[in-house]
């Protein structure tokens, strides 16, 4: 199976900041990377797929970039409503595995 | 409007059996690939299983394999995943979730779209 991490964990910001998220594969998988932002008690939603490609209605503040083994996740300008966890997704090889996640939370 | 509503999840025993169902419309359900993920407490994201559209292949993670049976009917616009032998390892909240945008020919979707969740706990 494909393992991913993801860095950092955690991590505290302000509204208006930017954010970068570090997505690594075990081996290359391509492009076949895909970023989820969940909400405590709520499904996860899906915010970018094929690496670099935003899932309609997902605001433009949110870009990721990246191929082979090493991915990111902006957010540009950090709103109040992006406070959340964010996981990546391997979609290269079955099983597709998720990153452990990273908490953005409020600085 | 994409919907996708879980339901079966409970509490059960060591060694039981559950049956979940997911219910899709606004979507031409017989055309996509869908998937079960789970998530324990306080945990990450696990794929348990997915199903072709016309049921013809079906891929589970590891841990469930000779356990889960996922199963779909079309006709109904369902989505089920059969667990026997439950452990208290699976406790989790079991999301259904659609394999899309459909860009590729096969395989290597995302899911992009989800349920809400149904909670199973396994414990005595």
């Amino acid at each position: 199976d494909i393992q991913m991490t993801q860095s950092p964990s955690s991590l505290s910001a302000s509204v208006g900041d930017r954010v970068t998220i570090t997505c690594r594969a075990s081996q290359s998988i391509s492009s076949y990377l895909n970023w989820y932002q969940q909400k405590p008690g709520k499904a996860p939603k899906l915010l970018i797929y094929a690496a670099s490609s935003l899932q309609s209605g997902v605001p433009s503040r949110f870009s990721g970039s990246g191929s082979g083994t090493d991915f990111t996740l902006t957010i540009s300008s950090l709103q109040p409503e992006d406070f959340a966890t964010y996981y990546c997704q391997q979609s290269y090889s079955t099983p597709p595995t998720f990153g452990p996640g990273t908490k953005v939370d409020i600085k | 409007e994409v919907q996708l509503v879980e339901s079966g999840g409970g509490l059960v025993q060591p060694g039981g059996s559950l049956r979940l169902s997911c219910a899709a419309s606004g979507f031409t359900f017989s055309s996509y690939w869908m998937s079960w993920v789970r998530q324990a407490p306080g945990k990450g994201l696990e794929w348990v299983a997915n199903i072709k559209q016309d049921g013809s292949e079906k891929y589970y993670v590891d841990s469930v394999k000779g356990r889960f049976t996922i199963s779909r009917d079309n006709a109904k616009n369902s989505l089920y995943l059969q667990m026997n032998s439950l452990r208290a390892e699976d406790t989790a909240v079991y999301y259904c979730a659609r394999e899309g945008p459909d860009i590729y020919s096969y395989g290597h979707e995302a899911l992009d779209y989800w349920g809400q969740g149904t909670l199973v706990t396994v414990s005595s």
